[in-house]
This record gives structure tokens, C-alpha cells and sequence, in this order.
């Protein structure tokens, strides 16, 4: 199955910097998601892009869908240390009913 | 509150034992999911089922087993066929996508934690 390219794997940063990681594909996609996930829970949806050039907020965060729908974005704004987790992309591409193909995860570690 | 509870949280097998992970959701989703989860690595479909009575293979599922009698239940069989089944596992559900203009959004489980011993 289709695996998206997620970048960085890993990331270390002092409270308080911003974050960006990024989401690439060979193919198009209809929908882009954005999970969190701490230890040892399941993912926990943060925000849902539908449209090319879509940028979409939700607190701290900002998510854009790409303009080639091949990739997507994701902005941490002043980061705190509850930011800590495995941030995961999502893809939905067209005609493949209802599956979704998962990015391999940032690992993002906040220091106070 | 509506959601997807799975259980157990932790699970431990002999090897050799069939095990059984529940996975039940509230939210009137037609399509539900399972994947599995090692460490470090990313999410890899095992199976998921679009309606009642129907399901599909995913990427891994060689070892497993699912069922689909009723739209809020999707229990994933672990068999003894599976040769590592140590892992994390996460059952999800989305709106079925075939319904225009729905949102294409899939919420998972707390996820349970298989141990071979």
C-alpha cells in the first residue's frame, strides 16, 4: 500500500519556537488530515483539509493542502511542552472508497 | 458521548492462542478500520469494512481475522498464524466517503497493546 512521505522523522526544539513538517505524495489526494498521538493512545484528529491551497487554523496550528494536492503542511506556533507527541499526516486519495494511507510520523520533543 | 472504544488496553498472548481485540463505535459510521502499529513506525492497514457483512484485506492482513455482524462492532482475530503479533493496534471508523460532499474523517481508538509471552 501507498506510504506518504513525512518529513522530519524527528524534532527537538526549545518552548516557545515554531514547528513546520511536511507531508509529500506521488499521487494526488482528495483530503489531507493531521493527527497527534501521545504515548501509548490512539491518534487524535487535529485538523481536515479538503481543497487545494486550503489553509486551515486551529489554535497554535495551521495546515495547508498543496497546491498540486501532493503534499501538505503543518505549523506549530509557539510550541509548549503538551505539544510533545507523533504528529501524523493523512491522505485520501480519489477513487480508493474509504482507505486512507498514513505518513511514518514526526516525533516532535519540546524542551522547557 | 459518541466515540470508539476498543478493548482491552492491554492484552497478553501465549503463543500459540487465537485472541480477540474489540472494537466498538457509536457514531453511526458505515466504514470501520484496523491497523497495526510497531515501534517507531507508522500505521499499516490490516483490514477495514465499508458495511456490514463486507470487509477487505489491507496491506498485512496475513494472520488475522475480522468479522462485521453489526455496523458498531469490527473484532480483529489475532491467530496463532500471525508469527509476531507483538503490537499496538488502533480501530478506526470514518464516514462511508461514497456519500457526496460527506467529510472524509477517521477517529480512532485508544488502541490495544499485544504482548506474545
Amino acid at each position: 500500500g501507498q506510504q506518504l512521505n513525512q518529513s522530519p522523522q524527528s524534532m527537538f526544539i526549545q518552548e516557545g519556537e515554531d514547528v513546520s513538517m511536511n507531508c509529500t505524495s506521488s499521487s494526488i489526494f482528495n483530503t489531507w488530515l493531521w493527527y497527534k498521538q501521545d504515548p501509548g493512545e490512539g491518534p487524535v484528529l487535529l485538523i481536515a483539509l479538503y481543497k487545494a491551497g486550503e489553509l486551515t487554523s486551529n489554535g497554535r496550528l495551521t495546515a495547508q493542502f498543496g497546491i498540486t494536492r501532493k503534499d501538505s503542511f503543518l505549523n506549530i506556533s509557539a510550541s509548549i511542552p503538551s505539544d510533545v507527541g507523533i504528529y501524523f499526516c493523512a491522505g485520501h486519495p480519489p477513487n480508493t472508497g474509504n482507505q486512507f494511507y498514513f505518513g511514518t510520523g514526526t516525533s516532535l520533543t519540546v524542551i522547557p | 458521548d459518541g466515540g470508539i472504544t476498543q478493548s482491552p488496553k492491554y492484552l497478553f498472548r501465549k503463543e500459540g492462542q487465537n485472541v480477540t481485540l474489540s472494537c466498538e463505535q457509536n457514531l453511526n459510521h458505515d466504514a470501520m478500520y484496523w491497523y497495526r502499529q510497531d515501534p517507531g513506525q507508522g500505521l499499516r492497514l490490516i483490514y477495514y469494512s465499508q458495511i456490514v457483512n463486507d470487509f477487505q484485506k489491507g496491506d498485512i492482513a496475513e494472520g488475522y481475522s475480522v468479522s462485521r455482524e453489526k455496523k458498531e462492532s469490527f473484532p480483529l482475530t489475532v491467530t496463532s498464524a500471525q508469527k509476531n503479533p507483538t503490537a499496538f493496534y488502533l480501530c478506526a471508523s470514518s464516514i462511508d466517503r461514497h456519500t457526496p460532499l460527506q467529510a472524509a474523517e477517521a477517529f480512532f481508538g485508544q488502541g490495544t497493546r499485544l504482548t506474545v509471552v
